[in-house]
């Protein structure tokens, strides 16, 4: 089956630093991948979506500026979060949609961040 | 906007036993449904989806599901659970069957397999 990787799947940095995030479809392409974020013992909220060599579109209420994403190949997008403060500190999730199954989405193991 | 609920935040049951979770959605049209499973250190699992056809579809590790357009509902069950099904589950729908758009999940349900 499809399978989704994320790197790196635990970090820690300080106050102010910016981080980035991988995630990686290993034996299918993406033209799309989506960026969630989970909070302990919450729902997963849909982030953004990432467009293979266009701009990624955001959910409303999500800094554009903040969490920048970019899909550079059709196996690899990049979340980075600039400035990171303690509130970013949560579990980011991606996923993709599987090939050909397109309308099944494989979701990565995850990163969490924590925000000194 | 389309939302999910899972009405119950920890359901306990004991090992052998039947289990039933909730799932209640709102959209205008037929979503697109998932029923996923996330233990501790892994990525999220599917476990059955529905698009059309047959309103009880079978899923992986015994589970089914069964979705009822008059209750909007898609509720997961499984006849005799085992101890490795602890985890959380989160239910979830999407418009167009998860491949152009993002899904919105339900705020999950914790499992507990009392032994």
């Amino acid at each position: 089956g499809a399978v989704v990787s994320q790197h790196p799947s635990w970090v820690i940095c300080k106050s102010g630093t910016s981080v980035k995030i991988e995630c990686r479809s290993l034996d299918f392409q993406a033209t799309t991948m989506f960026w969630y974020r989970q909070f302990p013992k919450q729902s997963l909220m849909l982030m953004a979506t990432s467009n293979e060599g266009s701009k990624a579109t955001y959910e409303q209420g999500v800094e554009k500026d903040k969490f920048l994403i970019n899909h550079a190949s059709l196996t690899l997008s990049t979340l980075t979060v600039t400035s990171a403060h303690p509130e970013d500190s949560s579990f980011y999730i991606c996923s993709a949609p599987g090939f050909p199954q397109s309308e099944t989405q494989y979701f990565g193991p995850g990163t969490r961040l924590l925000v000194l | 906007a389309q939302s999910v609920t899972q009405p119950d935040i920890h359901i306990t049951v004991s090992e052998g036993a039947s289990l039933e979770l909730r799932c209640n959605y709102s959209y205008g049209a037929t979503p697109y449904l998932f029923w996923y499973v996330q233990s501790p250190g892994q990525g999220l699992q599917l476990l059955l989806k529905y698009f059309s056809g047959d309103t009880l579809v079978q899923g992986i590790k015994g589970f089914e599901a069964e979705f009822k357009r008059s209750q909007s509902s898609f509720n997961l069950r499984k006849p005799s659970v085992h101890w490795s099904d602890a985890a959380e589950y989160f239910c979830a729908v999407g418009l167009s069957g998860g491949g152009a758009d993002g899904l919105t999940f339900g705020k999950g349900t914790h499992l507990i397999i009392q032994p």
